[in-house]
């Protein structure tokens, strides 16, 4: 079956510009993550969907940084007015319920210029 | 959140068993051991995860310590494709309230030669 997709698998901005992430999560898989990855680092989690409660974006590392998921389903992460600082992989997984093993998607590669 | 700690690298021969050690002495009573590996240039993936028992599933095994302050993850016949780094994670079913998300350390970078 198909797993979870993001897009795009590249992207390349300049400062200042705004970017959004796009997430397609396995369907059915009620949560739903965002993370980040910088060169030769690990993961840092970012911001959690689960269900249609409230998101827990204690992990966003400024208020530059937002993401929704509509319907239960997609999910967009936008970063605003980007620095260079945000270049990394964004990754995304989602989970048949916060219990459960993560699937993760192949990440979007942002440079910021 | 209780941490993990790994040996940033191993080396390990093709077609011999590889032990990865992961040390957590600040593990609550209700965190999961996970493993997850993350190829090159790809997303981790789910390797296997315990509580308190040993266990085993296609790819590897997990050995946990018996007062849980550390725990083995098996790879019964090392390939060239299992050539990753190895992230031991520790997760709460609940956290009430706080974040879900696991907490990725720098992992084990697992060195496979031919």
């Amino acid at each position: 079956g198909a797993g979870v997709s993001q897009s795009p698998s590249n992207k390349v901005t300049e400062k200042g510009k705004d970017v959004e992430l796009r997430c397609d999560p396995i369907s059915g898989h009620t949560a739903l993550y965002w993370y980040r990855q910088s060169l030769g680092q690990g993961l840092e989690f970012l911001i959690y969907f689960q269900g249609n409660s409230a998101p827990d974006k204690s992990g966003l590392p400024s208020d530059r940084f937002s993401a929704e998921r509509t319907g239960g389903s997609v999910s967009t992460l936008t970063i605003q007015r980007t620095q260079q600082e945000d270049s990394a992989v964004y990754l995304c997984a989602s989970s048949a319920d916060r219990y459960n093993e993560q699937f993760f998607g192949p990440g979007t590669r942002l440079t910021v210029l | 959140d209780a941490k993990t700690t790994q040996p940033n690298s191993m080396e390990s021969n093709e077609e011999e068993p590889v032990h990865l050690p992961c040390n957590h002495s600040t593990i609550s009573g209700t965190d999961y051991i996970h493993w997850y590996r993350q190829l090159p240039s790809q997303g981790p993936e789910y390797v296997i995860h315990g509580l308190t028992s040993n266990v085993n599933n296609r790819m590897a095994s997990l050995a946990i310590a018996e007062d849980r302050k550390s725990s083995t993850l098996i790879l019964h016949r090392a390939t060239l494709r299992d050539a990753a780094v190895y992230y031991c994670i520790l997760s709460r079913p609940y956290s009430g309230g706080g974040a879900d998300g696991l907490t990725f350390g720098k992992g084990t970078h697992l060195i496979i030669q031919p």
